[in-house]
Parts: structure tokens; sequence; C-alpha cells
């Protein structure tokens, strides 16, 4: 069966430090991955998704960025946090299927700039 | 990408059927219909998906009408543990898609 990980599932970052964050995906190949954003009370903002190694797109712009060194492996980074970085940050996997693309979901790091 | 509009909230008691309603007027020909669940603090899980008529799981219903510009999603007895948040979504079956999450319902049962 396919499993997602994420870690950290928590973290707390001073203004200005920098991030990576980091998801692998287990028991599938090929994968398509998603980075998603949640503020609080808020929906999923989609925020980079990947259709393979080393193929990034972005859809909103921001101080972080994403990269996909691995079939398997997605990664966020950011080179310096800004407090509105602060949020639920979800990983997504998906395969075709024939009812089209269900994505699952990873357990989420809760980032906190201070 | 089609968008959805929901309820913002719904409340409802232990043992009852909740139908939320999702309208997706621009819905395409290749668009399903999905709708995930979200525990606080947990990532969106899948419930259900269907294209029309009528789809059942061991957890949900969802209605489909001919139009398919709505779809109900039923939850028959709910619990107090499906107390969540409820997003419905359209997206194509073919090729990569890019979902989009609105706010959701966010149903509470009461005991």
């Amino acid at each position: 069966s396919q499993t997602i990980h994420q870690w950290p599932a928590t973290l707390v970052q001073p203004v200005g430090s920098p991030l990576s964050l980091e998801c692998t995906v287990e028991g599938t190949s090929n994968p398509n991955l998603y980075w998603y954003r949640q503020a609080a009370g808020r929906g999923l903002q989609l925020l980079f998704y990947s259709v393979g190694i080393g193929q990034i797109s972005s859809e909103v712009p921001q101080n972080l960025s994403a990269s996909r060194p691995q079939d398997r492996q997605f990664i966020l980074s950011s080179k310096k946090l800004l407090l509105s970085d602060s949020g639920f940050y979800l990983c997504a996997w998906s395969v075709r299927s024939r009812g089209g693309d269900t994505q699952y979901f990873g357990p989420g790091t809760r980032l906190t700039v201070l | 990408l089609a968008k959805t509009t929901q309820p913002i909230s719904m409340d409802s008691y232990e043992g009852q059927e909740v139908n939320i309603t999702c309208s997706h007027n621009n819905i395409a020909t290749n668009d399903y219909i999905t709708w995930y669940q979200q525990f606080p603090s947990q990532g969106p899980r899948f419930i259900i998906q269907g294209y029309k008529t009528k789809v059942t799981n061991e957890v949900a219903s969802l209605f489909i009408p001919a139009d398919r510009k709505s779809s109900t999603l039923s939850l028959p007895r709910v619990s107090l543990s499906d107390t969540a948040v409820y997003y419905c979504l359209v997206g194509m079956n073919t090729g990569f898609q890019k979902l989009v999450f609105g706010t959701g319902t966010r149903l509470l049962v009461s005991p």
C-alpha cells in the first residue's frame, strides 16, 4: 500500500531563517506531487506541483521554492522566512486513475514563524 | 477549473442523516466530482468520487443529478467523529489536474 510521510510535524522558526520541509511517498512510482498551504480556518492553497523529477510548477508568487530530486521525494524550501509563511503545509500525491486524479495527503507540518 | 460553492457550515445531531450540497455550474464534460474530509491538524482524506447518478461506499453516498451542476454528499447516521470540514472539488479525469479547494463546509455534530 502507498504511504506518504512529512517531516517535521511541527516547526517554529524565526523570521529570516531558512526552511526545508520534506515529503516522501512509498509504494508507488512516478506520482504527481503537490505542496499546499492552509492558513488557520481557511481552505487549501496550492503552492507547487510536480509531474516528474526536476519538473516543478509554481502556482503563486512567493518566497518559497520546491524541488523534486527523486521520483518520490518533494522538498519545500525558503531562504528567508516571513511571518506570513506561517501555516499548515500539506504534501499530497496522486496517480492517474479511471476516476480522476485523486489526491492523497500527508499528515502535514505546522510551521510557526515568529 | 470549475468553481464550487458549498454552505459554510452545518449543524446536526448524532444519528441523523446529513446532506451537504455543492454547486458547480461550470462543470466540464470530463470533470469528476470528489469529496474530501478534513479533521483539525490533519490532511484531507478522500471520501468519495463520482461522475453521474449515484455512488455509494462504506462511508457515504454521492448523488449527482443529470445536469451535473450540483452534487450532494450524504452521510448516514452521523456520529460525533464526523465533525469535520468537507470539501467538494471538481476536476478532469484525464491527465494531470490541479484541484481547487474552497473553504469547505464545516459540519458540527452534537450529542
